[in-house]
């Protein structure tokens, strides 16, 4: 059974920090990774995602797979308040329809 | 306007009642979730389906049962609830093609008490 652990579960950083969010996986042949990003009282929704080793980067956001570590991550570069939210990371296997989710990491950007 | 849809927003019941809560998504796509919200914000998937299909069935008490009539519709409901079933319940949607899986896109939620 899939496990996906995140840390830190919380994170306070100044207004223009680099913020790193991270996920540890547990089942080698997942192949779909994502973070998602949920404001208080919202529903969430997607950030990024990738299929394969390496970075991808779309504006302030990067996010960088290791699948021989089990281990995935999201960079948030120049912290914005705006960016205060629960980020929740997901795993998901091709071929299947489950999506497991980990604790989250809360971030607290502060002006 | 196209999004995922659910209704009610929030539902307030007593143990041993029976609920019912509706999705409707907009995007075309063909494949529908739910997922349990826990207090502490953890998300756990419930069911998947696949054009009408039942497609996962997680370890979830047999008092809930998902309905589907169709790929843009899928329902959720709870014969006799209990206090753990207060949670925000998301119905989720994505599309899956050669590529595998997809991004989700969730409603709003809908926020269960159970006195």
């Amino acid at each position: 059974q899939q496990k996906v652990q995140q840390s830190p579960e919380s994170l306070i950083v100044p207004e223009g920090a680099m913020t790193s969010l991270n996920c540890t996986f547990s089942d080698s042949a997942s192949q779909y990774f994502a973070w998602y990003r949920q404001h208080s009282g919202k529903a969430p929704k997607a950030l990024m995602s990738i299929f394969s080793n390496g970075e991808k980067e779309e504006g302030r956001f990067t996010i960088h797979l290791n699948k021989a570590s089990l281990h995935f991550s999201l960079h948030i570069r120049d912290s914005q308040p705006s960016d205060s939210a629960l980020y929740l990371c997901a795993v998901s296997n091709t071929g299947n329809y489950k999506y497991v989710f980990g604790a989250g990491t809360r971030l607290k950007v502060i002006a | 306007e196209t999004a995922v849809f659910q209704t009610p927003n929030y539902h307030v019941t007593q143990v041993g009642n029976e609920v019912s809560f509706n999705c409707k998504q907009t995007l075309g796509h063909d494949t529908m979730y739910w997922y349990k919200q826990d207090s502490k914000k953890l998300l756990k998937i419930m069911f998947s389906y696949n054009n009408k299909q039942l497609i996962v069935n997680e370890t979830v008490p047999r008092r809930f049962s998902p309905q589907s009539s169709d790929k843009a519709h899928l329902n959720l409901r709870i014969k006799s609830v209990e206090p753990e079933d207060s949670a925000v319940y998301l119905c989720a949607s994505s599309v899956r093609d050669w590529g595998g899986s997809y991004e989700q896109y969730f409603g709003p939620g809908t926020r269960l008490t159970v006195l």
